[in-house]
């Protein structure tokens, strides 16, 4: 079935730094791949989403970059800020229902 | 705009009950998806349902069913609760059906004793 890995598990990074989490999707008719964060006691916020006709999009201090051929896509997060500390998902979609990789755990310290 | 609003956010029931929970999408939205939430199994799709019709459903029983309104808010139902249905429920908007952005509301933590 479709399935979507996503690495790492946890991540922690300095303020100021860059943080990227991957991710893996196996079904290669998926057209649209939507990151979303959530905090504690909260539901996922949609921060970015990339379609497949599209190799990059960037949005401030974050970016997605998608590979179409490898299958995968990325999150890039620069000058990461405390306030970025949450879980992040990705997902991967072909019609209304979205796939979502396990999550990572990003940590900003100051 | 509101934002896509779920009631109860929290709910405590004893196994053999059934619940139903409520989405309330954002205004003019009228697609309605639902998703379960748990630390082992993460976010999985339920259904979804577009001009009151279910046009997308997941791998879970038939004990959990759901119906959306004329005013595109969603009810979902779970009967003969189990221990393993303790989990946050989401529910997600979006403007129409298809491959479109969806916007989540905060849950409702329903825990099974």
């Amino acid at each position: 079935g479709e399935n979507v890995e996503q690495h790492p598990s946890t991540l922690s990074v300095q303020e100021g730094d860059s943080a990227v989490i991957k991710c893996t999707y196996s079904d290669s008719a998926s057209n649209y791949f939507p990151w979303y964060k959530q905090e504690l006691g909260k539901g996922p916020q949609l921060i970015i989403d990339i379609r497949s006709n599209v190799g990059e999009k960037k949005d401030q201090r974050i970016a997605v970059t998608l590979n179409k051929t490898a299958k995968h896509f990325s999150l890039h997060i620069t000058e990461t800020q405390p306030e970025d500390s949450a879980v992040y998902f990705c997902a991967a979609s072909k019609t209304d229902k979205l796939i979502f990789g396990t999550g990572t755990r990003l940590q900003v310290f100051p | 705009k509101a934002g896509v609003t779920q009631t109860p956010r929290y709910l405590i029931k004893t196994r053999g009950q059934q619940v139903t929970l409520s989405c309330s999408p954002i205004s003019g939205h009228r697609s309605v998806s639902w998703y379960q939430q748990t630390p082992g199994q993460g976010l999985q799709f339920l259904f979804e349902y577009f001009s009151e019709t279910q046009r997308n459903k997941g791998n879970f029983p038939g004990r959990f069913s759901g119906r959306q309104f004329s005013n595109s808010r969603s009810e979902m139902n779970v009967s003969t609760l189990e221990l393993g249905d303790s989990a946050l429920y989401l529910c997600a908007s979006s403007p129409r059906t298809g491959v479109y952005e969806q916007y989540f509301g905060p849950g409702t933590r329903l825990t099974v004793t």
